[in-house]
């Protein structure tokens, strides 16, 4: 089944302690992305893959890292994780330029 | 700069109609629209691309206007399946294809 895989699903963290938060496909996509979702805010992105070791900062880029080293895996890292990063969490793939995205099912993140 | 979406939120009965805009200060190559249902990700439901055009499948379409940088998708005849969250994204020229940013949503709830 084509799919946007994330792990975990949930996750109470304390602050500072790293994270990694993991993302697969199995679309052969070339673009992939990392959002956030808090009520109220929408979708804010973090950082995007355009293609292997091709990244880029979002709008919220601030505390977070990303590595794209295989196509179909894009990991979120968060080096220290603070309280105001707890939050909704998605990974989403597209195959390219003029396609539409497909998401994971998202993690929820509690730093404490 | 996230898109302006309008209404923030709408109500309506079975089988009325709905209209939901996305503005942008930005000149667009792309809008996306997407439907969150609570409790789950978002889901793709079409993409618009630059030229005006139109698009839509089922009771669902999408209109483009590129000069005035706005998007607006037309719900007709709701159903109660219709209820959720409507977020546009927008890819702007110039930048780049994977920098795809959401606007803050519209929540549509069908009663029946």
């Amino acid at each position: 089944e084509a799919q946007v895989t994330q792990n975990p699903r949930y996750l109470i963290t304390v602050t500072g302690k790293k994270l990694t938060v993991t993302c697969s496909q199995n679309m052969n996509h070339e673009y992939m992305s990392w959002y956030r979702q808090d009520p109220g805010l929408g979708l804010r992105q973090i950082y995007y893959s355009m293609n292997v070791e091709v990244t880029d900062k979002g709008d919220v880029p601030e505390g977070y890292k990303v590595s794209r080293k295989e196509k179909r895996n894009f990991p979120l890292i968060l080096e220290s994780p603070s309280p105001n990063q707890t939050s909704l969490y998605f990974c989403a793939s597209s195959i390219r330029d003029g396609y539409g995205y497909t998401f994971g099912s998202g993690t929820r993140l509690t730093v404490v | 700069q996230q898109p302006v979406q309008s209404p923030q939120a709408v109500i309506l009965r079975e089988g009325e109609d709905a209209v939901i805009n996305c503005s942008s200060s930005k000149a667009l190559y792309s809008v996306h629209w997407y439907r969150q249902k609570h409790g789950e990700a978002p889901v793709f439901l079409m993409i618009l691309l630059k030229g005006g055009e139109q698009k839509g499948h089922d009771k669902i379409s999408a209109s483009f206007n590129e000069k005035k940088q706005q998007s607006s998708l037309y719900l007709t005849a709701s159903q109660l399946s219709y209820s959720g969250t409507y977020f546009c994204g927008t890819v702007s020229y110039g930048g780049s294809q994977g920098n795809l940013i959401f606007g803050k949503g519209t929540k549509l709830s069908v009663k029946p």
